[in-house]
């Protein structure tokens, strides 16, 4: 029964390219949520997606940022003209139903030279 | 803006004590709460979940909550060194699960 799937687990892009980072939730789960950690800091909340649907992005930035989770597929989140200050890692949770127990991936630790 | 609150340590305990992590949570509307454990370079894994006021025992893990005072907490008995650790206290509110940034845990040989 595999747990929750993020890949790519490394990123590296340059200054101005796009990072696709995907997320399959764990089998039955249909809630996401994505988190950014930069080193030494607390999980920052980003984006909470149900199936085809953004049910709260409050936390994530309004320009080159997007998220999507469609009906087939995993979740991606979509960083566009990455700039140095997008290093971070990013989580993706899922969880059954809403505010529930999540459970984390590994991780993509993108890094923008 | 709904927050969690955590020290941040670092919290050094000696091996075989009680470890105690505190955290305090702003939405009197939370209904559920966790703690994670993160290693470093790793991420984070639930190790305690808490719907309802009291305590709930899991091992050597205990959480209790406190609605009325807006407080959780989680004691570790017999603290080992490999629960030298960062831990993350969550608060479901608004439909998100929100984090604190964590107390440094350091159990000490």
């Amino acid at each position: 029964n595999a747990g929750v799937m993020q890949n790519p687990r490394h990123l590296v892009r340059r200054r101005g390219q796009e990072a696709r980072l995907r997320c399959s939730p764990m089998k039955g789960h249909s809630h996401v949520y994505w988190y950014r950690q930069l080193p030494e800091e607390g999980l920052k909340f980003m984006v909470y997606l149900q199936k085809e649907n953004i049910i709260d992005e409050s936390g994530m930035p309004k320009e080159r940022f997007s998220a999507e989770f469609p009906k087939e597929g995993p979740s991606i989140l979509r960083i566009q003209q990455v700039v140095r200050g997008d290093s971070a890692a990013y989580f993706c949770a899922s969880s059954p139903i809403r505010e529930a127990e999540a459970f984390f991936g590994q991780g993509t630790r993108l890094t923008v030279v | 803006q709904k927050e969690v609150e955590q020290n941040s340590g670092p919290l050094s305990v000696p091996e075989g004590a009680i470890a105690s992590l505190n955290c305090t949570y702003s939405d009197r509307g939370s209904q559920s709460f966790f703690w994670y454990r993160q290693y470093s370079g790793k991420s984070p894994e639930l190790i305690m979940f808490i719907y309802s006021n009291g305590d709930k025992e899991d091992g050597r893990f205990t959480a209790q909550l406190n609605k009325a005072s807006q407080y959780v907490s989680l004691l570790i008995r017999d603290s080992q060194p490999s629960d030298s650790a960062t831990y993350l206290c969550a608060v479901g509110s608004d439909d998100k699960i929100i984090f604190g940034k964590g107390t440094r845990l350091h159990i000490l040989p």
